[in-house]
């Protein structure tokens, strides 16, 4: 069975840094395009990161530079490093995994973890 | 604000058929597969639809998605209560190097 644990998530003042990690299980991360979607409370859903297969990463505009997404084979995981955490970053993040066909079709989710940025 | 424009919100009565349109353009939607996902209230999103038109195992057949140009709709058939929920379109960017959700549609059950 397939099942996504995200963790790390919790209250961060602005400028900060914050770790989530993504422990996957009943599949293989690395065969897998891997990504981070988060959700700002009353929001729409906003992609964040994405690590591929082939090791290649790729950030939406508003993260890049400050987010870096990795990857633990031998664990099994992966991470969201996120650093100078603004306000606007709050949102509940969730690890997301690609189908083999269409590595951007998530066919997978984690139930989220929540990211709240503030003094 | 997205790149792909939905209607923010649509209703139908039980068994009625609802239509959701997505909006985008030839870096997203023209040039790549569109994928639809449902979020029910306080719950993670599901895949309902992937490669414009093909429906994961499990999900009803009363889903059903197509893609014409830089434009897709997902279509909901024999609507049902269980049905309300968000629902979002989303793609590859070309132009943007980056994965883009559609702005959602809430769709309500009268």
């Amino acid at each position: 069975e397939v099942l996504l644990v995200e963790t790390g998530g919790g209250l961060i003042q602005p400028r900060g840094s914050l770790r989530l990690s993504c422990a996957a299980s009943g599949f293989t991360v690395r065969n897998n395009y891997m990504t981070w979607v988060r959700q700002a409370p009353g929001k729409g859903l906003e992609w964040v990161s994405t690590k591929r297969d082939d090791g290649s990463t790729y950030y939406a505009d508003t993260v890049r530079g400050r987010f870096t997404i990795s990857r633990d084979n031998a664990r099994n995981t992966v991470s969201l490093q996120m650093n100078s955490l603004r306000a606007e970053d709050s949102a509940v993040y969730y690890c997301a995994r690609g189908t083999t066909v269409d590595g951007h079709a998530f066919d997978f989710w984690g139930q989220g973890t929540l990211v709240t940025v503030s003094s | 604000q997205s790149v792909l424009t939905q209607p923010s919100s649509a209703s139908g009565t039980p068994g009625q058929r609802v239509t959701i349109s997505c909006s985008g353009s030839r870096s997203n939607i023209g040039s790549n597969a569109v994928n639809w996902y449902r979020q029910l209230p306080g719950r993670a999103p599901e895949l309902l639809i992937s490669s414009n038109n093909q429906r994961p195992s499990g999900v009803p057949d009363r889903f059903s998605g197509s893609k014409s140009d830089t434009s897709a709709s997902l279509a909901i058939s024999g609507l049902q209560s269980e049905d309300e929920a968000d629902y979002f379109c989303a793609t590859w960017d070309d132009s943007l190097s980056g994965y883009v959700f559609g702005t959602g549609t809430k769709v309500t059950v009268l």
